[in-house]
């Protein structure tokens, strides 16, 4: 079975500055989808980015970009300038890509989350 | 733009009540889940359905109910609420087939379950 490991609980990251938040995940699998999610104090879950595993060009969304490691099996979060709105709890999140049902049945399993904070 | 709408946003129940947690989208997906999130666990799955009348266990089944009459609708139910099943609760939906196999989930905005 797929695990997905966050080993920071939490960070702190200055205004302006840039954070890593680390994700590596366990599969025999080839082919799959790596997702970040924001969940800021609102509870809301926010889609950050997407990595598809057969792309080996790294995801990017404006001051968020990541850094996949497809045979290390790491997917790390950059948030670059980073703002105080920035604050959330992160959640790395996998999806296998195999073809069942059109890929139906494949459920996003998520690791345990790293708490950002902001300090301005 | 509703998107996936859960209701309701917070309840309180006492040990053994019944009740259901609301989940509607609006984006004819045909993908629908529920998850819960409890502290340092992240998100667990609890039940899923890929389509009207289509249900399946997820990792956390226990104590929980799911049925999809409609498309537009998954309700999750608790027959005998325990103290364990205190949580948040996420309903999310997303696209399926050819054309959307690398689709995100759509997250409702939670309830915060409370059970005495």
């Amino acid at each position: 079975a797929q695990t997905v490991t966050q080993s920071q609980p939490e960070m702190s990251v200055q205004e302006a500055e840039t954070v890593t938040l680390s994700c590596t995940y366990d599969t025999s699998e080839s082919d799959y989808y790596l997702f970040w999610y924001k969940q800021p104090p609102s509870r809301q879950m926010i889609l950050v980015i997407r990595q598809e595993a057969y792309k080996q060009q790294n995801a990017t969304e404006n001051r968020f970009s990541v850094n996949f490691q497809k045979a290390a099996k790491s997917f790390s979060l950059k948030i670059s300038d980073s703002q105080l709105g920035d604050a959330a709890m992160y959640f790395c999140a996998y999806r296998s890509a195999i073809w069942n049902y059109g890929g139906a049945t494949n459920k996003l399993i998520f690791g345990t989350g790293t708490l950002l904070a902001v300090q301005p | 733009n509703a998107g996936v709408t859960q209701t309701p946003k917070f309840q309180v129940l006492k040990t053994g009540q019944s009740m259901t947690l609301q989940c509607a989208q609006d984006m004819n997906h045909e993908y629908m889940s529920w998850y819960r999130q409890d502290p340092g666990m992240g998100l667990r799955l609890i039940h899923y359905s890929v389509g009207a009348g289509i249900t399946d266990q997820g990792e956390v089944p226990n104590g929980y109910n799911v049925s999809r009459s409609t498309t537009e609708d998954f309700p999750l139910r608790l027959l005998s609420a325990a103290p364990s099943q205190t949580s948040v609760y996420f309903c999310a939906s997303r696209e399926s087939g050819i054309s959307s196999y690398n689709s995100p989930l759509h997250f409702g905005n939670g309830t915060r379950l409370t059970v005495t």
